[in-house]
């Protein structure tokens, strides 16, 4: 069984700062990783996902994460955020290319909030 | 290209009552997952449905139930309502062509309070 933990349920950011959200799994086989924007009253969209190969992900909105195994970690980064990256952030994990069901186990979310 | 839409957006229902909840997948997709999404928790998958079959299940009762149709379109039924059935449902379609994984795209989500 695959677990998620987001170390951070809040973090608090000045407008063009840097940020690191942070994001940790378990699992006993391999797993790919996404990160997920959720804006209030809409759905999540995908900023991100690690199948395979290069262990630096870019995704849109100006994100990027990395890929750790040794730390098992696949932390969420932006080097200037801006008012609108305001919004509640997950990571997830999947079971790799084992076949089967797609199933999404999500983190608990940590909610970003950039002030001016 | 239009995306995953639900229905309805918000819904409240009391204690003991059924729910069903509606799901139309991003066109050309053939797989469609549910999610519920308690206050202040991540998404936890309750099941998914490929090809109109059951493809996987989360830790739910079994009064959580689920068709898809032909059209891909889905349906998420719930019996004998809880008042911590009280989330926001999400549904997610994709396309799955053997074991390519692909984008699962969400819906807005239907708030369901049951009361």
């Amino acid at each position: 069984a695959q677990s998620v933990t987001q170390l951070d349920s809040q973090v608090p950011v000045f407008e063009e700062a840097p940020v690191e959200l942070r994001c940790n799994y378990s699992s006993s086989v391999s797993v790919y990783l996404f990160w997920y924007v959720q804006y209030p009253n809409q759905g999540l969209q995908l900023l991100l996902k690690y199948l395979s190969g290069s262990t630096l992900v870019k995704g849109i909105n100006g994100f990027e994460a990395e890929f750790n195994k040794s730390q098992t970690s696949f932390h969420l980064r932006k080097p200037s955020v801006h008012i609108s990256d305001t919004a509640e952030y997950f990571c997830a994990v999947s079971p790799g290319a084992q076949g089967g069901s797609e199933k999404l186990v999500f983190g608990k979310g940590t909610k970003l909030t950039v002030n001016p | 290209e239009t995306g995953v839409t639900q229905s309805p957006t918000h819904l409240i229902k009391t204690r003991g009552q059924q729910v069903t909840l509606r799901c139309s997948s991003q066109s050309g997709h053939n797989t469609v997952s549910w999610y519920q999404q308690a206050l202040g928790q991540g998404p936890q998958f309750i099941f998914q449905y490929y090809r109109e079959e059951e493809n996987g299940r989360g830790n739910f009762p079994p009064r959580f139930s689920g068709l898809q149709f032909p059209n891909y379109s889905s349906e998420l039924n719930v019996n004998a309502l809880e008042l911590d059935d009280s989330a926001l449902y999400l549904c997610a379609s994709s396309l799955v062509v053997g074991l390519a994984r692909n984008e699962q795209f969400f819906g807005p989500g239907t708030r369901l309070t049951v009361l």
